[in-house]
């Protein structure tokens, strides 16, 4: 069964610009989770989608969006790009609510 | 709010066992996993409790104490590919948002 796989591995965009990135949970998973992981915060969630849905929500600022389509695949979208938005961006899917399978992530370098 | 401790740091000897603690003050509790996380690589499931009590799996347990917000992980027989990042993470409700505490650091040496 192929694994979580996250496009593309790695970004960089400059301050002000915008990016979308995407993830492809395994065959059969429902629930899509993002997270942000930086040296100093660690991981961080960032929202979590099941069946189309925004289930959770954690306390990011509006410009982090995302969405779900019908074939459970996610993306992320993050406006007004930030310094600060450097990061490794995790994707995580699940069956129901118990594991999580992370993907390799997205490197994204803001200069 | 959400508070999650666990050492920064650890090290430990090939063959030995370890111990990593995890406490935690949350809103809301639904379970607690640890993973583990190797340098530039995304995180794996280790282990899931729910209950009070151990659950082991190979030369991996993880014990729970709800009543005192309390974890552990106990690695036995430690093996140089032990040497990662272990994060401990609670899950607040129904549904898949995880709070992760800092990680702690494990380096196993000769």
């Amino acid at each position: 069964k192929a694994g979580v796989t996250q496009t593309p591995r790695y970004l960089i965009k400059t301050r002000g610009q915008q990016v979308t990135l995407s993830c492809s949970p395994i065959s059969g998973h429902r629930s899509v989770s993002w997270y942000q992981q930086t040296p100093g915060q660690g991981l961080q969630f960032l929202f979590e989608y099941f069946s189309e849905t925004q289930r959770n929500k954690g306390n990011f600022p509006g410009r982090f969006s995302g969405r779900q389509f019908s074939n459970s695949r996610s993306e992320m979208n993050v406006s007004t790009l930030e310094l600060g938005d450097s990061a490794l961006y995790l994707c995580a899917s699940s069956l129901e609510s118990y594991e999580q399978y992370f993907g390799p992530g997205t490197r994204l370098t803001v200069t | 709010g959400q508070n999650i401790d666990q050492p920064t740091e650890m090290t430990a000897t090939e063959g030995a066992i370890v111990q990593i603690n995890c406490t935690y003050q949350t809103s809301g509790f639904n379970g607690l996993f640890w993973y583990q996380q190797h340098a530039g690589e995304a995180p794996t499931f280790l282990s899931y409790n729910v209950l009070d009590g151990l659950e082991e799996k190979g030369r991996f347990s993880s014990f729970l104490s709800r009543s005192k917000g309390y974890s552990y992980l106990l690695l036995k027989e430690l093996q140089m590919k032990d040497s990662a990042s272990y994060l401990c993470a609670v899950r607040h409700n129904a549904g898949n948002m995880l709070t992760f505490g800092g990680g702690t650091r494990l380096m196993v040496k000769p």
